[in-house]
């Protein structure tokens, strides 16, 4: 089955700087590749999402890239705010009827 | 519509009781998972259902753990007996596939301690 690993745990940046959390899988038939963000004490929140016939995709602050070819794919989130502290959970599932393996998910603390 | 409800928020039990968790999912959705958070393993799918069939169950832990869904709008989660190390965030999620739409929506989990 699909085993998805994601790195840093713990990721620590200054207001205004980037933060970068990469993943990767083992089924190289994943082709749908979401991000979920977790506040304290929250339901886990989907924030952008990307599919194999992609290789990047932004949404204001926030973009996602994948690389097929090598199995990973990574969420970029830029001008950090004090908000954006939360837990990020990748994930990867095949197509929307398989349910999506999740990383083990990362604390992102964002220092004013 | 109000989302995934889960009751209840919080639960603490002693060892070797009987523990019932609760999912109302999203109106409409006909996938409904039940996933667990710790701090070790991260979000563990346990079992989902498919129109209140259960699809696949391999990743309850134990015959301690049993899932029902009886009906489009409810599915239980039950664990007996209860142990410490069970101890845990439940989440519940639905969602319906629809052409690319595959999003997940979860419930507000259930903290479970157990004693």
């Amino acid at each position: 089955g699909e085993n998805v690993e994601q790195h840093p745990s713990t990721l620590s940046v200054q207001e205004g700087d980037s933060a970068v959390i990469k993943c990767t899988y083992s089924d190289s038939a994943s082709n749908y590749f979401p991000w979920y963000k977790q506040e304290l004490g929250k339901r886990p929140q989907l924030i952008i999402d990307i599919r194999s016939n992609v290789g990047e995709k932004k949404d204001q602050r926030i973009a996602v890239t994948l690389n097929k070819t090598a199995k990973h794919f990574s969420l970029h989130i830029t001008e950090t705010q004090p908000e954006d502290s939360a837990v990020y959970f990748c994930a990867a599932s095949f197509s929307g009827n398989t349910p999506l393996v999740f990383g083990k998910g990362t604390r992102l603390s964002v220092i004013a | 519509d109000a989302g995934v409800i889960q009751s209840p928020r919080h639960e603490v039990t002693e060892m070797g009781q009987e523990v019932t968790l609760r999912c109302k999912p999203i109106s409409g959705h006909d996938y409904l998972f039940w996933y667990r958070q710790t701090m070790m393993r991260g979000l563990e799918l346990l079992i989902y259902f498919n129109n209140n069939v259960p699809i696949d169950d391999s990743g309850m832990p134990e015959d301690r753990f049993s899932a029902k869904m009886p009906n489009a709008s409810f599915s239980t989660l039950k664990i007996q007996p209860s142990e410490p190390r069970d101890s845990a965030v439940y989440f519940c999620a639905s969602n319906l596939v629809q052409g690319a739409n595959e999003k997940l929506f979860f419930g507000s989990g259930t903290q479970l301690s157990v004693l």
